[in-house]
């Protein structure tokens, strides 16, 4: 199977701060990389993804950041805010499957 | 109204059982899947499906197999339920070739 690894499985941030949660994927081939957020109780909801020949993808309060070179990926969150408290999963995509980090659960501190 | 839906949110079995979950999308989508995620919060693919190909996890024991009566369902039966089947299912959609899945609100299933 596919190997899609997090540095970090918790990060606590201060309300207002930026948070930066980190990604390391194994296979070159994967042609998206993305981020998902599950609330407590819930499913993954979809944040942003990013092409493979991309470096670097914004979205609002959110950017990614894809370095083929060392195989990383991240997510940084601006101005993070409570209801960004959540777990962060990374996927990759390889033709029509889906290969999941196991998370990072994000603290806000109000 | 629920873009993805399952049925039950919930679902206390014993060793042994044969049980089903249903899964329902309204979005339109062509590919379906089924995801496990464990008490570690691991999501692991179990099964994609579009009308053209079922893709299997390798992994996946046989006892589970999904059923699609039509592109808005996919739904996962589960023979001879084991302790090791307790988790949470995620039915999810997409359109194919698209990197943006739709999760709906899972499925606990828990086996005693």
């Amino acid at each position: 199977g596919e190997s899609v690894g997090l540095h970090l499985p918790t990060l606590s941030v201060q309300e207002g701060d930026n948070s930066i949660i980190n990604c390391a994927y194994s296979n070159s081939a994967s042609d998206y990389f993305i981020w998902y957020k599950q609330e407590s109780g819930k499913g993954p909801q979809f944040i942003i993804d990013i092409r493979s020949n991309m470096d670097k993808r914004q979205g609002q309060r959110v950017t990614v950041l894809l370095n083929k070179t060392v195989k990383h990926l991240s997510l940084q969150i601006a101005a993070t805010q409570p209801g960004d408290s959540a777990v962060y999963f990374c996927a990759e995509k390889l033709g029509n499957q889906f290969y999941f980090g196991t998370g990072t659960s994000l603290t806000v501190i109000p | 109204d629920t873009a993805v839906s399952q049925t039950p949110k919930y679902l206390v079995t014993q060793m042994g059982n044969d049980k089903s979950i249903k899964c329902e999308q309204n979005l339109g989508h062509d590919t379906m899947y089924w995801y496990k995620q464990d008490s570690k919060k691991f999501l692991k693919i179990m099964f994609s499906y579009n009308n053209k190909e079922l893709i299997i996890n390798e992994t996946v024991p046989n006892r589970f197999s999904p059923k699609s009566p039509d592109k808005a369902h996919l739904n996962l039966h589960i023979n001879s339920l084991e302790l090791g089947d307790s988790a949470v299912y995620f039915c999810a959609s997409s359109q194919i070739l698209s990197s943006e899945q739709y999760f709906g609100p899972g499925t606990r299933l828990t086996v005693t």
